[in-house]
C-alpha cells in the first residue's frame, strides 16, 4: 500500500490550455474524492466516485472541468480552457465504504495559471 | 448547509507546552462526524483525531485530545507536550452519518507555530 499518488505534483500552465491531472487511490478503496485548496483555505469538495461511478459534483465544477474514473481504479480530472482562478493545489483522497474515519489524502497537484 | 469555522487564523505555543485549537460548526443533523486534520508544509492531509457525535465521550489519540460540546456545537483540539513536529496547518472537518458518502466540508484553518 503506497498511498494515494497524484500526478503531476506541479503543473505551470498558460492561461487557455487543458490540462490533467491524475490521481491513484488506495487500491481497495472504492470511494474518491477531488477537492480544490486556494492558498490559505480548506479544501473545497469537487466531486465524487464510488467505483467508477461519479455520484455528486458540487456547483464548484463548471462544465470546463469533467473527471472520471474508468473501471474504478485510477481517476482523472482535466480543466479545459484554463483561467487564472484555476490557480490552486487539486487534492485527491480515497477511502473504503464501509468505514467512516477519514480519508486518506494525496499530496496534491499545485496548478499555476499564467 | 453545514458550516465549519475555525475563529483563529494563527496560534503558537512553546515546546512542551498545551494549546487548544477552536472549531465551531452548524448543522441540523443528528448523526454526524467532526475530525481534525494537520496538513505539513509538505501539503499532505494528516487525519489526527476523530469523534463521533454519538460518543459522549472526547477522543484522545496520544497527545490530542478534544473538547466535543455538541449543544454548543464546539470541537477544539488540545495539543498537550507541543513538539517542533506539530507545527503545520490544522482543519477542523465535518462529515454527515448514516448513509451518506464521505464529502467533507473543513474550515478555514489555523496555522500553528511551535516555538523551542
Amino acid at each position: 500500500d503506497t498511498g494515494v499518488s497524484q500526478d503531476p505534483r506541479h503543473k505551470i500552465t498558460k492561461r487557455g490550455q487543458n490540462v490533467t491531472f491524475r490521481c491513484d487511490p488506495i487500491s481497495e478503496h472504492n470511494r474518491l474524492y477531488w477537492y480544490r485548496q486556494t492558498l490559505g483555505q480548506g479544501p473545497e469538495f469537487l466531486t465524487y466516485f464510488q467505483n467508477e461511478a461519479q455520484l455528486e459534483k458540487s456547483r464548484l465544477l463548471s462544465d470546463r472541468f469533467s473527471a472520471e474514473r474508468p473501471k474504478g481504479s485510477f481517476s482523472t480530472l482535466e480543466i479545459q480552457r484554463t483561467e487564472q482562478g484555476d490557480s490552486a493545489m487539486y487534492l485527491c483522497a480515497s477511502s473504503p465504504k464501509d468505514r467512516d474515519y477519514g480519508y486518506t489524502f494525496g499530496s496534491g497537484t499545485r496548478l499555476t495559471v499564467v | 448547509a453545514q458550516t465549519v469555522t475555525q475563529s483563529q487564523p494563527e496560534m503558537s505555543v512553546q515546546e512542551a507546552e498545551t494549546v487548544t485549537l477552536s472549531c465551531t460548526y452548524d448543522t441540523s443533523e443528528s448523526d454526524y462526524y467532526l475530525f481534525w486534520y494537520k496538513q505539513p508544509p509538505s501539503r499532505q492531509m494528516i487525519l489526527v483525531i476523530r469523534q463521533e457525535a454519538y460518543k459522549q465521550q472526547n477522543a484522545t489519540e496520544n497527545r490530542f485530545s478534544v473538547n466535543f460540546q455538541k449543544a454548543a456545537k464546539s470541537f477544539s483540539l488540545k495539543i498537550s507536550d507541543s513538539q517542533l513536529g506539530d507545527a503545520a496547518m490544522y482543519f477542523c472537518a465535518y462529515k454527515a452519518g448514516g448513509t451518506s458518502y464521505g464529502k467533507l466540508t473543513f474550515g478555514q484553518g489555523t496555522i500553528l507555530t511551535v516555538h523551542p
